[in-house]
């Protein structure tokens, strides 16, 4: 199978801080990333995701950046509240309906 | 509102039971998937499928089946010969192409 991976099984950040959360994929073919957010007992929900003729591209208050010379895959979330605590999770996808998922970062909130 | 919808939200079985999980959708998605989660660790995939009548096995089908009589049911039956089934189920569905997926709210089973 695919390897996506995570460098930090868990971070902590201080509300009103960025976070940043880290990705590596191994598949050079993988063309679309995705980065969902799973709270506690829910479904992982889309956050937002990227294809690899990006290298950037931001939503509201987040914004992933592709660096496909490395094969790393960053979430970057803007004034970190409360309510961003939760799992997050990485997805990559060669095509063909195939998406790859990592074993998630939890972010915890402080405060 | 379109969505997938998971049923139960917690369900029990007693050792040598079978029991069926239900996914549902109205988002008319051709793809639709059948993931366990256990605590502290990613998303596994059971079952896969693209169409009706067809599905796919994933990483660890073994002690699992599936059924996809039509397009905006897939539900799973987890088998008495799975022997660890306590774990969250997520069910997800997509369109054909490289697109995300849309998941449920899941279903919490506990073997009891």
């Amino acid at each position: 199978g695919e390897s996506v991976g995570l460098h930090l099984p868990t971070l902590s950040v201080q509300e009103g801080d960025n976070s940043i959360i880290n990705c590596a994929y191994s598949n050079s073919a993988s063309d679309y990333f995705i980065w969902y957010k799973q709270e506690s007992g829910k479904g992982p929900q889309f956050i937002i995701d990227i294809r690899s003729n990006m290298d950037k591209r931001q939503g509201q208050r987040v914004t992933v950046l592709l660096n496909k010379t490395v094969k790393h895959l960053s979430l970057q979330i803007a004034a970190t509240q409360p309510g961003d605590s939760a799992v997050y999770f990485c997805a990559e996808s060669p095509g063909a309906n195939n998406l790859f998922f990592g074993t998630g970062t939890r972010l915890t909130v402080i405060p | 509102d379109g969505g997938i919808t998971q049923s139960p939200k917690y369900l029990f079985r007693k050792e040598g039971q079978n029991v069926t999980l239900s996914c549902e959708q109205n988002l008319n998605h051709d793809a639709m998937y059948w993931y366990r989660q256990d605590p502290g660790q990613g998303l596994r995939l059971i079952y896969y499928s693209q169409i009706v009548n067809d599905f796919q096995k994933g990483d660890i089908a073994e002690g699992y089946s599936v059924s996809r009589e039509k397009k905006e049911s897939f539900p799973l039956t987890v088998t008495s010969a799975q022997k660890n089934p306590t774990a969250f189920y997520l069910c997800a569905s997509s369109i054909l192409g490289n697109y995300g997926y849309t998941f449920g709210s899941g279903t919490r089973l506990t073997v009891v």
